[in-house]
């Protein structure tokens, strides 16, 4: 089953204890993104990676960090959480063909607390 | 830069009423326009899209013509459920060569009563 997987799905911690949420997609897509949904503010991009070793900032990257070593995977590093970090995270990947405007598949959702 | 503008939540209908949901953008020359769906508890589901102008959209008896001269996308449905309850989210891509993903609007809560 064609699928993006993130863990945790919940994480409550604080303030400055560094932390990784993971993401993985089986569907060989180049393209990975990580947003963050907040109320009232829709979906945010936070940094996307075209591909391998390629990755750029998006509208809020402040605050995290990503790496892109293997195809599949497209960890975000929290490296010292605040309160404004409180949100859901949401990764996902799309095909580079049809021009890069393909469908984006998304993971569940990561539900994340800073204290 | 490029911007999504969705009309104002909550929306609550009872079965079987017709649904529109507003869509206006601001962007550099011709977006890709999409509706995502957040059903409870999930991730962003892929609606339906539209890539150039005059483009019908349409999934699930949901339809949305992309149109230029207005900048909108607007959502609709001739008779919603109840399994339609859900966020529904207007989203962009430009064409701008960039590798850079979707623009999304803030969303739109759909509540259908039986």
């Amino acid at each position: 089953e064609a699928q993006v997987t993130q863990n945790p799905r919940y994480l409550i911690t604080v303030t400055g204890k560094k932390l990784t949420v993971t993401c993985s997609q089986n569907m060989n897509h180049e393209y990975m993104s990580w947003y963050r949904q907040d109320p009232g503010l829709g979906l945010r991009q936070i940094y996307y990676s075209m591909n391998v070793e390629v990755t750029d900032k998006g509208d809020v990257p402040e605050g995290y960090k990503v790496s892109r070593k293997e195809k599949r995977n497209f960890p975000l590093i929290l490296e010292s959480p605040s309160p404004n970090q409180t949100s859901l995270y949401f990764c996902a990947s799309s095909s580079s063909g049809s021009g890069g405007v393909g469908e984006q598949y998304f993971g569940p959702g990561t539900r994340l607390t800073v204290t | 830069g490029d911007s999504v503008t969705q009309m104002e939540g909550p929306v609550t209908l009872s079965e079987e009423a017709f649904l529109t949901i507003n869509c206006t953008y601001t962007a550099t020359g011709y977006p890709s326009l999409f509706w995502y769906v957040q059903y409870p508890g999930e991730g962003l589901q892929l609606l339906l899209k539209a890539t150039k102008a005059d483009d019908k959209g349409s999934n699930k008896g949901f339809e949305a013509t992309y149109r230029k001269e207005t900048t909108s996308f607007h959502l609709e449905k001739g008779s919603v459920q109840v399994s339609d309850s859900a966020v529904y989210f207007c989203a962009l891509k430009a064409r701008d060569g960039s590798a850079r993903q979707l623009t999304f609007g803030s969303g739109t809560q759909l509540t259908v009563l039986p």
